[in-house]
């Protein structure tokens, strides 16, 4: 398994601000995944975040909105830019381990004012 | 469209009994299924996997089945005790890409 803490576990903060939310990893991963999970729905992928290269983002995000960084192998970060009430979610920081399984951090709860 | 269903928002199961969660899929691409088991203000745990090349993979109470030509696979919970109950979601890889959810399944166990 994996042992992932996030920074902040949660917060609130006023429209039009950014939040930067931060990932650590208990051991060196190659790849980093950021989810959200909006209220009463699912969880959804914003990005994968390889060290060395530019994060790949999904359908309906951006890196404007969503910049992450990944300055070595057991850490990154994903902003919030610019916030508005529709960006009150659960955001989710995860790790691929193989053969084949993701472990989740406990999230960072965002409530937007 | 939604590429990983699961079309029951809840399920109500006696303690004791087996607990049966179902997801279906529409991209053949997928290549590995997860389960996962969700508390409120935690992050999801894992479960457990299966590899589309299986039919079944088993983890103590926890055995998932594939069925590829159904595009199905189900997780069966067997007994089923009051700390299962929690949300399940079922996920689905292609390849090294992120994971791809469904809505999940509020698994209700009564005593």
């Amino acid at each position: 398994s994996a042992v992932i803490s996030q920074k902040p576990s949660r917060d609130i903060c006023q429209r039009g601000t950014s939040l930067t939310i931060q990932c650590q990893v208990d051991s060196q991963v190659t790849m980093m995944f950021w989810y959200r999970q909006q209220p009463g729905q699912s969880l959804t992928l914003i990005a994968t975040a390889n060290q060395g290269s530019e994060a790949t983002y999904e359908s309906g995000f951006v890196i404007d909105k969503f910049p992450i960084s990944r300055p070595n192998l057991t850490f990154s970060t994903l902003t919030v830019s610019n916030m508005s009430p529709e960006d009150s979610s659960i955001y989710l920081c995860s790790v691929f381990r193989e053969p084949h399984e993701q472990y989740f951090g406990p999230g960072t709860r965002l409530t937007v004012t | 469209d939604q590429q990983v269903k699961q079309n029951s928002p809840s399920l109500s199961v006696q303690e004791g009994r087996i607990s049966i969660l179902n997801c279906d899929y529409t991209n053949s691409m997928f290549d590995y299924f997860l389960w996962y088991k969700k508390y409120p203000a935690e992050g999801p745990t894992f479960l457990i996997s299966i590899s589309s090349i299986k039919d079944k993979n088993e983890d103590g109470r926890f055995t998932v089945f594939l069925n590829k030509s159904a595009k199905h696979l189900s997780l069966h919970i067997v007994p089923s005790q009051p700390g299962d109950s929690a949300v399940y979601f079922c996920a689905a890889r292609g390849g090294a890409d992120g994971l791809t959810f469904g809505k999940g399944t509020h698994l209700i166990i009564q005593p």
